[in-house]
This record gives structure tokens, sequence and C-alpha cells, in this order.
């Protein structure tokens, strides 16, 4: 069967640095996607990796090992407002969205 | 651009009432929409896909002749839930992909709450 695996809850402090990391086996690979949810709303678009390596975009950078079938979303200076859940997905070779749980990042002043 | 609309935002119906969830990609065609469904504190769980002018693929588990799902125009999308029960109160959300995007990711409309009483 196809798995995605985060972790349930992460808790950081507000200025420092968390690492939300992604494991997946599916049946193909066709990139990796993170989004970010805050409770009530719609997801939104935060990165993709395809290739391995990191990708970076501001305060958030993400990073692709398709090899150890692993990835993390590395995110720096917290603010407050990055309190949200991370989802992470991967599209198979069918090029369906394979949805992990989601982890519930938990910010502290 | 890649924005998408839903309407309405939430909605409160009695059971055994029918109620009609449209989505709507803004600025661009999209040839694909997909249903999500998500319930209080659990992750999105893909309901369906939708291609325009043709059937809508379910996924397992379910009944498509309670969430009827319309793709007429590249544009819009129409979820229907008919004869809802309190158990299909849900947040339901629909994303579109925009084909001039290489990476495909998905774009989603701020999500419609559904409470039936």
């Amino acid at each position: 069967g196809q798995n995605i695996d985060q972790p349930t809850e992460m808790t950081a402090t507000e200025g420092a640095i968390v690492q939300i990391n992604c494991t997946y086996q599916t049946s193909g690979f066709n990139g990796l996607f993170w989004y970010q949810q805050h409770a009530g709303e719609a997801p939104t678009f935060l990165s993709y990796n395809v290739l391995d390596g990191l990708e970076e975009k501001g305060r958030f950078s993400s990073f692709l090992s398709r090899s150890k079938g692993y990835s993390y979303l590395l995110l720096k200076e917290l603010q407050m407002k990055d309190s949200a859940s991370y989802l992470c997905a991967v599209r198979d070779s069918n090029y369906q969205l394979i949805w992990g749980a989601g982890t519930k990042l938990i910010i502290k002043p | 651009g890649a924005v998408v609309s839903q309407h309405p935002s939430w909605v409160i119906c009695k059971s055994g009432t029918s109620v009609k969830i449209e989505c709507r990609s803004l600025d661009f065609q999209a040839t694909t929409m997909f249903w999500y469904r998500q319930f209080p504190k659990q992750s999105l769980m893909l309901m369906a896909t939708s291609n325009e002018g043709s059937k809508a693929t379910y996924e397992q588990g379910v009944e498509k002749d309670k969430f009827l799902i319309n793709h007429a125009s590249l544009t819009l999308s129409t979820l229907t839930v008919t004869s809802a029960h309190p158990e299909d109160s849900s947040f339901y959300i629909c994303s579109a992909t925009n084909p001039g995007l290489g990476s495909g990711e998905q774009f989603f409309g701020p999500g419609t709450r559904l409470t039936v009483l």
C-alpha cells in the first residue's frame, strides 16, 4: 500500500528553527509537495520538490532524498503565525496525490 | 495566477435536503478539479476527481449517487450533497491544477463548512 508518515504534533519556540520530517512509500514518484493549513482554512501551497536536494524559499526550505523516500520542511525564525498544520503529499506514478495526515506545529512565545 | 473560489463558505441545512457547492477557477482554465472532505482534526480525504466534460472519478467508499459532481466548464465544478444527513457535516474543499504551471500543484478554494441539523 501507499503510505506517508509525518509526526502528529511538534512544539517549537518563537524565533527558533524547526524541522518537520516526512517519509513515504508510494507506487512511483512524481514530486513531493508541502502545504500549510491554518485551523478552519484550506491548505496553501508551500513548496515542491521533484529532484534531490534543498529548495529554499524565504524562511521555509524543503529537502528531498528520493533514494531514502524522505523529505523535510525546515522553518526558520519561527513566528506565531506559523502555528498551523503542515501537510506532506506525494504524487505517485498515476499522478495521484497521496496525502500525509499532517503535522500540527505549535509555536510558543 | 491561480485563484480558486468556493461558494458558499458555510451552509446550515436540515436533514434530507440537498446542498450544492460551487468551485470556480478565477484566472485560469482547470481541466481537472478535485473535491476533498475534512473532518475536524483529520487529514484531507479525496472524494473525487472531476474532469471537464466527463464523469467524475470517485474514490473508494464515496457514493457517487449521494455526492453528485458536475464539471460543465473549464472554470466551474459543482458538488451536490443529496439528502444530507448529520454525518455529512464536514469541511468540503475543492482544488484545481493550472495546466500552465509545470509543477502541477493544487490550488485550493477556501472551503465550505456544511452543518446538517
